[in-house]
């Protein structure tokens, strides 16, 4: 099956760094992407990384990819209360079904 | 502005009405994608459009029916709806082939009564 999971909820003071873990199950992946969702709004993309890569580096945001043990991280440098909103790992697979599967969201709270 | 509108925004149905939800992409992709979002669970794929044509529908119901009548345009059908159908149903489009990224519209809360 292609089960991708998340932990649930994540606190951090505003300033500290965040780091926002999601696993998957299916080997078959191709790119792997990290949405930001906030109150009322839909899904924003914010970076993704392909499935060949085990690391990428976007301004603050940084992904490792850990492809044998499946797991998928994004780091947040110097995080801010804006950033503030549920994060959600997504992997593509690929093939005639091209299906994208979301991870179950981490509600990052970031503290003043 | 994600290049992705769907409307309503808010909808509100008795259990016997038949109702539609609209998804409109202006960025000429080839693919289009229905989700559920609902409390408490996971983002849930519910069909996928590629070219016009359905691969996936993740074993959805059929008081729910789809249809995408060119590659800009989707629609999801609501008949007879269950008062757990009450979610945020998401609309996103993709590019097949290289990073596929996802933009997505603003929603439809729909709330079934």
């Amino acid at each position: 099956g292609e089960d991708v999971e998340q932990s649930l909820f994540l606190s951090v003071r505003e300033g500290d760094s965040s780091v926002i873990n999601c696993t998957y199950t299916d080997s078959s992946s191709t790119y792997l992407y990290w949405y930001k969702q906030e109150p009322g709004a839909g899904l924003q993309l914010l970076t993704y990384i392909f499935s060949n890569m085990d690391m990428k580096q976007d301004q603050r945001l940084t992904v490792l990819l850990n492809k044998k043990d499946k797991h998928l991280s994004l780091r947040i440098a110097d995080t801010q209360t804006g950033d503030s909103a549920i994060y959600f790992c997504a992997v593509l697979y690929g093939g005639a079904t091209n299906k994208l599967i979301f991870g179950t969201g981490t509600l990052l709270a970031v503290q003043p | 502005e994600t290049g992705v509108t769907q409307t309503p925004r808010h909808l509100v149905m008795g259990m016997t009405n038949k109702k539609s939800l609209k998804c409109e992409q202006h960025l000429g992709h080839n693919a289009m994608y229905w989700y559920k979002q609902s409390a408490k669970k996971p983002l849930e794929l519910m069909f996928v459009y590629n070219f016009k044509e359905q691969t996936e529908n993740n074993s959805v119901p059929s008081r729910f029916s789809p249809e995408c009548p060119n590659s800009s345009h989707l629609f999801l059908h609501l008949h007879t709806l269950q008062p757990e159908d009450s979610a945020l149903y998401l609309c996103a489009s993709s590019q097949v082939g290289g990073k596929n990224e996802a933009f997505f519209g603003q929603g439809t809360r729909l709330t079934v009564v």
